[in-house]
């Protein structure tokens, strides 16, 4: 158990809707990482939070979003839905930002019907 | 560009083999180098990493892996394998300053008994 938690862990929903991802760090951490596993793209990078401001952004698309809350708590939104989007979606934090030892979440498997 | 290339998808050995897992980067300076662990239906599990100094690096399960700039590669090994340690493997390079991790394809072992 890596110590960060990820709900929910399963998500089935259809084109063109909203979700939102949820994501709670290790006690203590303050940076928070999203990444998006697919079959054809592997894992890659989306989004950083440091203590609560963005720090870094990678591949995410204009209609994913995300936020860290003052509890370092973090929220992924994935709007208008596509086929797609459907992917395994992981949280990782870690104590600073920077380079720094990453630990990550369970994952949500978001299925887009 | 950072980039990391594993060049073996899927890799087979027998309970008690040796095994090497192989991993290049691309990197201009420095890499930050990290091997993961993925179960099936798991998160990713922190396996090892390398930052600086000593070029061998010690892991959790018996894992070791060794970095080598001149062939830009940095293997992951353990002298002998379980059937536990059947799953994929990831190897990462840290981007810079901002910390998040560039993965490369993977490559899943399978352990026969």
């Amino acid at each position: 158990d890596s110590g960060v938690t990820q709900t929910p862990k399963h998500l089935i929903t259809a084109t063109g809707q909203r979700v939102t991802l949820r994501c709670s760090p290790r006690s203590g951490d303050l940076s928070v990482y999203w990444y998006q596993q697919s079959l054809d793209q592997g894992l890659q990078f989306l989004i950083q939070y440091y203590n609560g401001e963005e720090r870094a952004k990678g591949n995410i698309l204009e209609r994913f979003s995300a936020q860290q809350f003052p509890d370092l708590h973090s929220e992924l939104n994935l709007s208008s839905l596509e086929l797609g989007d459907s992917a395994l979606y992981f949280c990782a934090s870690s104590r600073y930002t920077g380079v720094d030892e990453q630990y990550f979440g369970p994952g949500t498997r978001l299925t887009v019907t | 560009a950072q980039s990391v290339t594993q060049p073996d998808i899927h890799i087979t050995v027998s309970e008690g083999a040796s095994l090497e897992l192989r991993c290049n980067y691309s990197y201009g300076a420095t890499p930050y180098l990290f091997w993961y662990v993925q179960s099936p239906g798991q998160g990713l599990q922190l396996l090892l990493k390398y930052f600086s100094g000593d070029t061998l690096v010690q892991g959790i399960k018996g894992f070791e892996a060794e970095f080598k700039r001149s062939q830009s590669s940095f293997n992951l090994r353990k002298p002998s394998v379980h059937w536990s340690d059947a799953a994929e493997y990831f190897c990462a390079v840290a981007r810079g300053s901002q910390g998040n991790l560039i993965f490369g394809k993977g490559t899943k072992l399978s352990v026969k008994p």
